[in-house]
């Protein structure tokens, strides 16, 4: 497709479930992002990918917070044992540049968590 | 620190007028890179506007243009001749390598809603 595409859009889970987000990014794009934001607020970091390496993962608040990305193009980002606390859109971005401050990060809609 | 200070909840602009909405970014070091993104209620974070710092004139695209003044640390964003389909959240980004250079810093966001 042209853009990022995220799914599902909207996922209700019970306090405990395991969840799968999947982002599939725009085709060629090297590097790949996560972001949640919570409602009112900006994103915030969570993971980056360059192909399949995942890079840079300070901003997962927890360990029960897990992403893959196994062949460089499609990534999933796993959530264990959800808390309400992780109710928040979780925003995926993929990006041309491997590095620098210049490189544009384009995003997908969303998948909006609500746990129950 | 904030890195990205948005300090205008909301807006409101008479429709065909100019607005423009703030932002702050706090960093040391001398390269990086500011962005602006729109986000509909539909979820998705459109890229507007990039400005280096090593730019020599604003950034200009189409009715957006950044009013970057280094000295200031600020990058407002200008928005001439408002549409109604300019209502929306806006969100300010930066960039740098005071981390691993890989994330980028969001704003609160502003809401802006354009009147008819």
């Amino acid at each position: 497709g042209a853009g990022v595409s995220q799914s599902p859009r909207y996922k209700v889970a019970k306090r405990g479930q395991d969840v799968a987000l999947r982002c599939d990014p725009i085709s060629g794009h090297v590097s790949l992002f996560w972001y949640q934001q919570a409602l009112g607020q900006g994103p915030e970091f969570l993971t980056y990918f360059q192909n399949e390496a995942q890079l840079d993962k300070s901003g997962l608040p927890s360990d029960r917070f897990f992403a893959e990305r196994p062949e460089g193009s499609v990534s999933t980002l796993k959530i264990q044992r959800t808390q309400q606390e992780d109710s928040a859109v979780y925003l995926c971005a993929s990006s041309l540049a491997q590095a620098g401050v210049s490189g544009i990060q384009y995003f997908g809609a969303g998948t909006r968590l609500s746990v129950l | 620190a904030q890195k990205i200070t948005q300090t205008q909840p909301g807006m409101f602009v008479q429709e065909k007028e100019a607005v423009t909405l703030d932002c702050t970014y706090d960093t040391s070091d001398p390269s990086y890179g500011l962005f602006w993104y729109k986000q509909p209620s539909s979820g998705e974070m459109i890229f507007l506007i990039y400005q280096g710092s090593y730019d020599q004139q604003n950034a200009t695209e189409g009715r957006y243009s950044l009013n970057f003044q280094k000295a200031r640390k600020s990058a407002n964003l200008v928005i001439s001749a408002s549409q109604l389909g300019d209502s929306a959240m806006y969100f300010c980004a930066m960039r740098d390598y005071s981390n691993t250079g890989n994330q980028f810093y969001f704003g609160t966001g502003t809401s802006l809603t354009v009147i008819p």
